[in-house]
């Protein structure tokens, strides 16, 4: 069974400057993908970032940019010039890769309040 | 609107009543999925439909809870004789199954609270 944790329970971070948020996981497949999350207070969750394992080049949006460890099993999500919109709970989650998996369901961590302070 | 909705966004109710949650996924999409996601956690899987067809259910979804999905359109998620452990957020996500990476797509869910 996979399983996805998130250790940072709350961070905070000032308006401009970077901020990284830790994932671990586990499992014993060989393709699969991560994948970060936003959930702003009260709104629906939004795709930030994901990444396929067999890439060994870390995934970028614009902002947001990650680490990624596979031997490590480690997936961090980096946010640099954070803006106050950003505040949100965000979660790392894993999916089975479609060629071992036919569900497409995603295994959540229990997730990081981020909170951007002016 | 195109995106995914779910009816309603909030219900309270008691212990022991039956309650019946909808959702509507993006139009064009074959793939629905049920989460459910308490208090400061992350969503949890709870079962997903290939077009009409509930493919996997998760230990989670006790005999108390039914789904379905008629003509692969809308869902409805029914939790009878409800509990107040059955209190959380239910998320419900759709995708287009193809080739490759599929993106889910998330409602704004429906809060239940049993009192």
């Amino acid at each position: 069974a996979q399983t996805v944790t998130q250790s940072q329970p709350e961070m905070s971070v000032q308006e401009a400057e970077t901020v990284t948020l830790s994932c671990t996981y586990d499992t014993s497949e060989n393709n699969y993908y991560l994948f970060w999350y936003k959930q702003p207070p009260s709104r629906q969750m939004i795709l930030v970032i994901r990444q396929e394992a067999y890439k060994q080049q870390n995934a970028t949006e614009n902002r947001f940019s990650v680490n990624f460890q596979k031997a490590a099993k480690s997936f961090s999500l980096k946010i640099s010039d954070s803006q106050l919109g950003d505040t949100a709970m965000y979660f790392c989650a894993f999916m089975k890769h479609e060629v071992s998996s036919n569900t497409g369901k995603l295994i959540f961590g229990q997730g990081t309040t981020l909170q951007v302070k002016p | 609107d195109t995106g995914v909705s779910q009816d309603p966004r909030h219900k309270i109710t008691k212990r022991g009543q039956n309650v019946t949650f909808r959702c509507d996924p993006i139009s064009e999409h074959n793939r629905l999925y049920w989460y459910r996601q308490t208090l400061g956690q992350g969503p949890e899987f709870l079962t997903y439909f290939q077009n009409e067809a509930q493919l996997e259910k998760s230990r989670l979804l006790s005999d108390r809870f039914s789904a379905e999905r008629p003509k692969g359109s809308f869902s409805t998620l029914e939790i009878q004789r409800t509990e107040q452990g059955d209190s959380a957020m239910y998320l419900c996500a759709s995708s287009y199954r193809a080739f490759g990476f599929n993106e889910q797509f998330f409602g704004p869910g429906t809060r239940l609270t049993v009192l």
